[in-house]
């Protein structure tokens, strides 16, 4: 059984503060590893893509991999009221078709 | 010029009723799936379609049953609906591993 661990929070933030969110997976022969944001009512969004041990920096955002570990997290740097969300991890356990196992998501909460 | 859409958005019905949810993808990809988000907003897949081929039937009552009549198109089928079947039900897209989601069809059972 394929399952994804996230703390579901609420994780609250200052604005301005960085954002930490963490996920691990059972799965070992994971390959892809992906971080949806998701606001209430609307459907997910991908934020960040990763499929190589180490960080991926897309603006503010920097996903971090640990397949040793099974471990993926998200860091959101200078945090907005805007991003307060459900943010989802994802990973796919093979190419092609293959779905992907979601977390039941960290609800985020970032403070004015 | 939405890549991924669904219809209905909003499903009211009774118990016992029959009912189906079509989407479609502008995207040109290959691949297409259906999500079911439950009250508590945990997502899980339940099918996943490969140029009209069926890949992945997880776990998931045969009172469901997605059709794919095109590669653009995957529609979903309930019969004999029930209470637990109130969710919100996602259809997605996918090339290169990367999935796009529809707006979701919120699906309410009374």
């Amino acid at each position: 059984q394929k399952e994804v661990e996230q703390n579901s929070g609420p994780l609250s933030v200052p604005e301005g503060a960085i954002a930490s969110l963490n996920c691990t997976y059972s799965d070992r022969g994971s390959q892809s590893f992906f971080w949806y944001r998701q606001y209430s009512g609307k459907s997910p969004e991908l934020i960040m893509s990763i499929y190589s041990n180490g960080d991926k920096e897309d603006g503010r955002f920097t996903a971090q991999l640990n397949k040793a570990s099974q471990y993926v997290s998200l860091l959101i740097r200078d945090s907005q009221p805007s991003d307060s969300a459900t943010y989802l991890c994802a990973v796919n356990s093979g190419g092609g078709a293959d779905g992907l196992t979601f977390g039941k998501g960290t609800h985020l909460i970032i403070q004015p | 010029d939405t890549a991924v859409s669904q219809t209905p958005k909003y499903l009211v019905t009774q118990m016992g009723n029959d009912k189906s949810i079509k989407c479609e993808q502008n995207l040109g990809h290959d691949t297409m799936y259906w999500y079911k988000q439950d009250s508590k907003k945990f997502l899980k897949i339940m099918f996943s379609y490969n140029n009209k081929e069926l890949i992945i039937n997880e776990t998931v009552p045969n009172r469901f049953s997605p059709k794919s009549p095109d590669k653009a198109h995957l529609n979903l089928h309930i019969n004999s609906l029930e209470l637990g079947d109130s969710a919100v039900y996602f259809c997605a897209s996918s090339q290169n591993n990367i999935q796009y989601f529809g707006a979701g069809t919120r699906l309410s059972v009374l």
